[in-house]
């Protein structure tokens, strides 16, 4: 079965900063990996995906990710936080084409921005 | 946004009681999903569809009972709601895409307060 861990329940990080959310993963194959992320009283965004080939992927509001292999790990990245990138972020693992069975989430990670 | 509404959107009962958390999709998406996010564990899946009258049991599927008489609607059932079942129920929808992949598309979710 596979499983994510997102090491860090909240970071805080000024507003204009670099973001560096962690994800690590485990599972035996190939993974379909997803980042989402959840504003508060909302449903969740994807943000981006990772199926196969490059293993830089660029998603929206100026987020990107890098796959990992040998580190089993796919760390969402931004190179200036907003106040409005305040929110709660999960990353996710899909298995069967990319999820079809549902996928297993992290606990997720709360990003607090600071003025 | 992927045509995605649940109903009703928040809902407390009492313990012992049925409920059913109904979830509507207009994208015509052959798979639907309902997880649960409650604190500290993320998003967890209770239980899938992959067509009409086709489901699967996920992660935490107990105390629950899905059904799916048409494409669009996919309805999760409490059968004799407790305490523990109190959280924020999301339900989710794929399909693949000309390369064979899967993305998932959520609705807002509902809130179901179990007294």
């Amino acid at each position: 079965a596979q499983s994510v861990t997102q090491p860090d329940i909240h970071i805080t990080v000024s507003e204009g900063a670099s973001l560096e959310l962690r994800c690590n993963y485990s599972y035996g194959a190939t993974p379909y990996l997803f980042w989402y992320v959840q504003s508060p009283g909302q449903g969740l965004q994807l943000l981006l995906k990772y199926f196969s080939g490059d293993t830089l992927v660029q998603g929206i509001k100026g987020f990107e990710a890098e796959f990992k292999r040998s580190q089993s790990s796919f760390n969402l990245r931004k190179p200036s936080v907003h106040w409005s990138d305040a929110a709660e972020y999960f990353c996710a693992v899909g298995a069967f084409g990319g999820g079809a069975d549902g996928l297993t989430f992290g606990k997720g990670t709360h990003l607090i921005i600071q003025p | 946004d992927a045509g995605i509404t649940q109903s009703p959107r928040h809902k407390v009962t009492e313990t012992g009681t049925p409920v059913t958390l109904r979830c509507h999709q207009t994208e015509n998406h052959r798979y639907m999903y309902w997880y649960r996010q409650d604190p500290g564990h993320g998003l967890r899946l209770i239980h899938y569809s992959y067509g009409v009258k086709d489901t699967d049991k996920g992660e935490v599927s107990d105390g629950y009972s899905v059904s799916r008489s048409k494409t669009e609607d996919f309805l999760l059932t409490l059968e004799s709601a407790t305490s523990s079942q109190t959280s924020v129920y999301f339900c989710a929808i794929s399909d693949s895409d000309s390369s064979g992949q899967y993305e998932q598309y959520f609705g807002p979710g509902t809130r179901l307060t179990v007294t």
